[in-house]
């Protein structure tokens, strides 16, 4: 069995401020671990994924994350925000073709940047 | 190339009326997977099909069925709505052995009054 749990429901920042966005799992197996974007209205588009390798992996549009084994964290950060970084962010985790490559989300965070 | 296909947009059923959500992808993917999304819930599962002709329970099966079309096609059934099932549903999909990237659709909104 696997779970995600996402440490902030809600992260307002102030646009060109930095933003970490937790993330924390717990899993009996190797996992793969994912962040996800939803802008309003749309779906879930990739940001970012851990496969293997290196533990910090770089995405689309700035942002990157840092797989931990040992803190069993996958945290979302962001050196300066836009405005456009509006949306709420989801981590997900599988534990591969073992379990049918589903996935499990955390809850959301809803992050709002402002002016 | 249109990606993940989802019809209708959105829906508005009244209690014990049933309908069907279609999705439909482009990409050749074998696996593709059904979530329903509600607020503070994240995205759960509810059933997916690791290939053609296979189908398998997720996290919350209850009240819904589904059928493997065809690679292409994999539809969600309900059929007697309830006001529970008022959610957002997100249709998936995944390439065989591609390093387990789902791609989603763009969601039906249903309401069940």
């Amino acid at each position: 069995a696997q779970s995600v749990t996402q440490l902030d429901s809600q992260v307002p920042v102030f646009e060109e401020a930095p933003v970490e966005l937790r993330c924390n799992y717990s899993s009996s197996v190797s996992v793969y671990l994912f962040w996800y974007v939803q802008y309003p209205n749309q779906g879930l588009q990739l940001l970012l994924k851990y496969l293997s390798g290196s533990t910090l992996v770089k995405g689309i549009n700035g942002f990157e994350a840092e797989f931990n084994k040992s803190q069993t964290s996958f945290h979302l950060r962001k050196p300066s925000v836009h405005i456009s970084d509006t949306a709420e962010y989801f981590c997900a985790v599988t534990g591969g073709e073992t379990s049918g490559s589903r996935l499990t989300f955390g809850e959301g965070t809803q992050l709002t940047v402002n002016p | 190339n249109a990606g993940v296909t989802q019809t209708p947009k959105f829906q508005v059923l009244k209690t014990g009326q049933s309908m069907t959500l279609q999705c439909a992808q482009d990409m050749n993917h074998n696996s593709m997977y059904w979530y329903r999304q509600d607020p503070g819930m994240g995205l759960r599962l509810i059933y997916y099909s690791a290939s053609e002709g296979t189908t398998d329970k997720g996290e919350v099966p209850n009240g819904y069925n589904v059928s493997r079309l065809n690679k292409r096609e994999f539809s969600l059934r309900l059929e007697s709505a309830a006001p529970s099932q008022t959610s957002v549903y997100f249709c998936a999909s995944r390439k065989p052995g591609g390093h387990e990237t789902q791609y989603f659709g763009p969601g039906t909104r249903l309401l069940v009054l």
